[in-house]
């Protein structure tokens, strides 16, 4: 079983639904990270907070929404999102900084219908 | 712009043989690199890390680093069919916390 744990595994949403993703890990890793992944692509940064900051913000839209109310908790909001939205959403973990490498969840398959 | 480059295949190997692959970084910054595992629709699972130059084995699996050539690779041997599936090459990008991925190459075990 993976240590970091990803709900919902499956969401449908509408263009104008607000619905959110959740990820938790009990690992101790003070790094957590978001993830976009696109069939036949390689995933695709979108957040990372490090010690329950956000730290790095690779230009996502507004539409989504990053959180963490604490250090084993990352939650993304998400708000009008467009059919070109849907991926497969990956949280991941880590000791900062990255050197040990990520443990990625199981992910959440998005569809935006 | 660092990156991260990995030829895409398919690599198709037959069962029990040596299967190798490659990736170079742009970033000499970059000290520590990894080797994710993806199956078709399920997430990437990391089976080797390196961060010095020279080889480093566990079990079936070697990757080996050349920091002066900018070059990781991954062999696997006696390759088997569960084996089947996009190797992702990844590199830390300097002090940050970002992994930087290549685009994956994915290999097809032939039974």
């Amino acid at each position: 079983d993976t240590e970091v744990t990803q709900t919902p595994k499956h969401l449908v949403m509408g263009m104008t639904n607000k619905k959110s993703l959740k990820c938790e890990q009990h690992m101790g890793h003070r790094a957590m990270y978001w993830y976009k992944q696109k069939a036949k692509k390689p995933p695709e940064l979108m957040f990372v907070y490090s010690y329950e900051k956000l730290s790095i913000n690779e230009s996502v839209p507004s539409r989504f929404s990053p959180e963490c109310p604490n250090s084993s908790l990352l939650n993304l909001h998400l708000h009008a999102l467009q059919p070109e939205d849907s991926a497969l959403y990956l949280c991941a973990s880590s000791p900062p900084p990255a050197g040990y490498g990520y443990t990625f969840g199981s992910g959440t398959r998005l569809t935006v219908v | 712009q660092k990156e991260v480059e990995q030829n895409s295949g398919p690599l198709s190997v037959p069962e029990g043989a040596i299967a190798s692959l490659n990736c170079t970084y742009s970033d000499r910054g970059s000290q520590s690199f990894f080797w994710y595992r993806q199956y078709s629709g399920k997430s990437p699972e990391l089976i080797m890390f390196i961060y010095s130059n020279g080889d480093k084995e566990d079990g079936r699996f070697t990757a080996q680093l050349n920091k002066a050539s900018q070059y990781v690779s991954l062999l696997i041997r006696d390759s088997q069919p569960s084996d089947s599936a996009t190797y992702l090459c990844a590199a830390n990008g300097g002090a940050t916390n970002k992994l930087i991925f290549g685009t994956g190459t994915l290999l097809a075990v032939q039974p």
